[in-house]
């Protein structure tokens, strides 16, 4: 499978217990963005990056939330002390940038439910 | 800042029907729009994007989209609808001359029911 992997596909935690996501992309994609959706809602950016820069933070990115992307290959999301309105799906995109005009191909996500 | 509406919550077409689905955004410059598919416990699926160029975009699976720039709008359309067409369907858009281009910011989406 040469899509967008994510893992896991379902995580159940505990409010306050730390999560981790991985996202491995498109293997020549060099920008990686992940997203969050809720139920109902599209998808809202959350954060990207160019190889392992870390470019664009939005203000849903809170301080328990951070991202990496290590040597310019996976990324990681990982939310601290975990809350109710964190559940959702988390979204992995990933896209080429030789031009501008390049889509984002998406992971099938992670869905996170905090109980 | 860059918005998408997505008008109607959902849309029920009969099989063979003809189907549009609505989109209207707004964006400071010039914007890059793309129609996604998502269909249950999958991830979305890319169907076609306008950037410049012929208003009319052809993308996956027989859809269509129109790009109207007096009316703000990049409606998807299906001559003849599919039950296997039956899905979430999400516009988006990009600014490229805002901040925060590489972001999409996407509609709330619209359920394609179509009725065999």
């Amino acid at each position: 499978d040469t899509g967008v992997s994510q893992n896991p596909r379902h995580k159940i935690t505990k409010r306050g217990q730390n999560v981790t996501f991985r996202c491995d992309p498109i293997s020549e994609h060099n920008r990686l963005y992940w997203y969050r959706q809720t139920l109902g809602q599209g998808p809202e950016f959350l954060t990207y990056f160019q190889n392992e820069a870390q470019l664009e933070k939005s203000r849903l990115l809170s301080d328990r939330f951070s991202a990496e992307r290590p040597k310019g290959s996976f990324s990681t999301l990982e939310i601290q002390r975990t809350e109710q309105g964190d559940s959702a799906m988390y979204l992995c995109a990933s896209s080429f940038s030789a031009t501008k005009n390049t889509e984002a191909f998406f992971g099938q996500g992670t869905r996170l439910t905090v109980v | 800042a860059q918005s998408v509406a997505q008008p109607e919550d959902q849309v029920k077409v009969a099989e063979g029907n003809p189907l549009t689905v609505k989109c209207t955004y707004s964006v400071s410059g010039n914007p890059y729009l793309f129609w996604y598919v998502q269909y249950p416990n999958r991830g979305l699926q890319f169907l076609l994007k306008y950037i410049t160029g012929d208003n009319l975009v052809k993308g996956s699976y027989g859809f269509e989209a129109e790009f109207n720039k007096s009316q703000t709008s990049f409606h998807l359309k299906k001559p003849s609808a599919l039950v296997s067409d039956s899905a979430l369907y999400f516009c988006a858009v990009r600014d490229l001359a805002g901040a925060g281009s590489y972001q999409l910011t996407f509609g709330k989406g619209t359920k394609l029911s179509v009725i065999p």
